[in-house]
């Protein structure tokens, strides 16, 4: 089976700042990969699908790169309503795993 | 819009099922897969996996094969995964999830049902 690898695992960063995070496939899966976003205690959310469509609803400063095996989130100017824990998954064929996740910060 | 309405929290003790509803609304139930998705406290989030409400074909993750058991009703729109021999480790929010395609991402997400497993 395919893994997802996410790092770093956590992150702390300032208002305004750029933040990426990476997810890495063991194997390659083309596009078929989303991220979504956990607050503190929310239900998961989908940010974004086929590695860099954002769905309807979400901030244009949140953006997905890559295909294959190595992909991005990044979040152009991090603001206080981001903080919150990230994961990718892979969907290309079952089993659809989730990355060990990345908690993001406000320094 | 889309809503997935999950059954409350439940307290079982090792050894005994647990049967988790997910009711659908605002859409066809028919025309979208259900996954199922845990999270233990404190950690990421687990794939079990999925079922097709219209044809009932299903999918289980490896580490759940011969315990999980996802079943649909389709006069109410309603989704169901039970859990068998449930051990302490099981303890986690379960959640539901659409499926806007086959093998796709999952667009929208039911609140989570706590279960919680102790003697």
């Amino acid at each position: 089976d395919i893994q997802m690898t996410q790092s770093p695992s956590s992150l702390s960063a300032s208002v305004g700042d750029r933040v990426t995070i990476t997810c890495r496939a063991s194997q390659g899966i083309d596009n078929y990969l989303a991220w979504y976003q956990q607050k503190p205690g929310k239900v998961p959310k989908l940010l974004i699908y086929a590695a860099s469509t954002l769905q309807s609803g979400v901030p244009s400063r949140f953006s997905g790169g890559g295909s294959g095996t190595d992909f991005t989130l990044t979040i152009s100017s991090l603001q206080p309503e981001d903080v919150a824990t990230y994961y990718c998954q892979k969907y290309n064929y079952d089993p659809r795993p989730f990355g060990q996740g990345t908690k993001v910060e406000i320094k | 819009q889309v809503q997935l309405v999950q059954s409350g929290t439940e307290v079982k003790k090792p050894g005994a099922s647990v049967k988790v509803s997910c009711k659908a609304s605002g859409y066809t139930f028919t025309n979208y897969d259900i996954n199922w998705v845990r999270q233990a406290t404190g950690q990421g989030l687990e794939w079990m996996g999925w079922m097709n409400p219209d044809s009932g074909n299903t999918y289980y993750e490896q580490k759940f094969q011969g315990r999980v058991t996802m079943t649909r009703n389709t006069s109410i729109s309603t989704a169901y995964m039970e859990l068998s021999s449930l051990r302490s480790e099981d303890t986690a929010v379960y959640y539901c999830a659409r499926g806007p395609t086959t093998l796709s991402w999952h667009d929208s997400w039911g609140q989570g049902t706590l279960v919680t497993v102790s003697s």
